[in-house]
């Protein structure tokens, strides 16, 4: 079974500052697929990155860069400029081609201070 | 511009109701995913749907139950409706790629189910 660790629960950023929030995954399968996603108070879901398994470059979107360390199954998200915007909770997950399912971490709530 | 659409925002429904929740994806995607957000739990997955008439199990499953009839239209039904699911439902499709393709899930705008 895969599973999906977000270990910090709320973090406070100052702005214009970057951020770094953790995300360890656990499968058994080689191929598999990471996602980050922002949920502002609003409550959509919106997708910020991805990460193939086999990619050998970590991802970039803009001010979202996602640090994939496979030996260590880590694929923590840097977020570069915090901009108030950027307060949400965020959530890591991942999904495998075992069985396509896409499993979540429990988030982590990021405040940007002025 | 693509679209999940579920079919309330805001719910109340009474203990031991039978209680459904639709959602409908306009996309064409073969997945689909019902979700429930608990605060400090993050997403848990529920059920999902790789095709018509087919389910899976998620991590979640006692005390829901799923249909999909049609590739747009995936259902949850909760038999008979307790008060600890009270929760916030989310609807998610995508299409089947082949992992580790990218196969961004889109959402709904979410359920806010209360049972009393």
């Amino acid at each position: 079974a895969q599973k999906i660790t977000q270990t910090q629960p709320g973090m406070f950023v100052q702005e214009k500052e970057a951020v770094t929030l953790d995300c360890t995954y656990d499968t058994s399968d080689p191929s598999y697929g990471l996602f980050w996603y922002k949920q502002p108070s609003s409550g959509e879901m919106i997708f910020l990155i991805y990460q193939g398994s086999y990619d050998q470059q970590n991802a970039t979107e803009g001010r979202y860069s996602l640090n994939f360390q496979k030996a260590r199954k880590s694929a923590n998200l840097v977020i570069s400029a915090s901009q108030l915007g950027d307060s949400a909770m965020y959530f890591c997950a991942m999904s495998n081609s075992n069985d396509y399912k896409l499993s979540f971490g429990a988030g982590t709530t990021v405040t940007v201070r002025a | 511009d693509v679209k999940v659409t579920q079919s309330s925002r805001y719910l109340v429904k009474r203990t031991g109701e039978k209680v459904f929740l639709e959602c409908v994806q306009d996309m064409d995607h073969e997945n689909m995913f019902w979700y429930r957000q608990d605060p400090g739990l993050g997403l848990r997955l529920i059920y999902f749907s790789y095709d018509v008439k087919m389910k899976e199990k998620g991590d979640i499953p006692e005390g829901y139950s799923v249909s999909r009839e049609k590739k747009e239209r995936f259902s949850l039904i909760l038999e008979s409706a307790s008060t600890n699911q009270t929760s916030m439902y989310l609807c998610a499709s995508s299409l089947m790629g082949y992992v580790p393709v990218n196969t961004e899930a889109f959402f709904g705008q979410g359920t806010r189910l209360t049972v009393v």
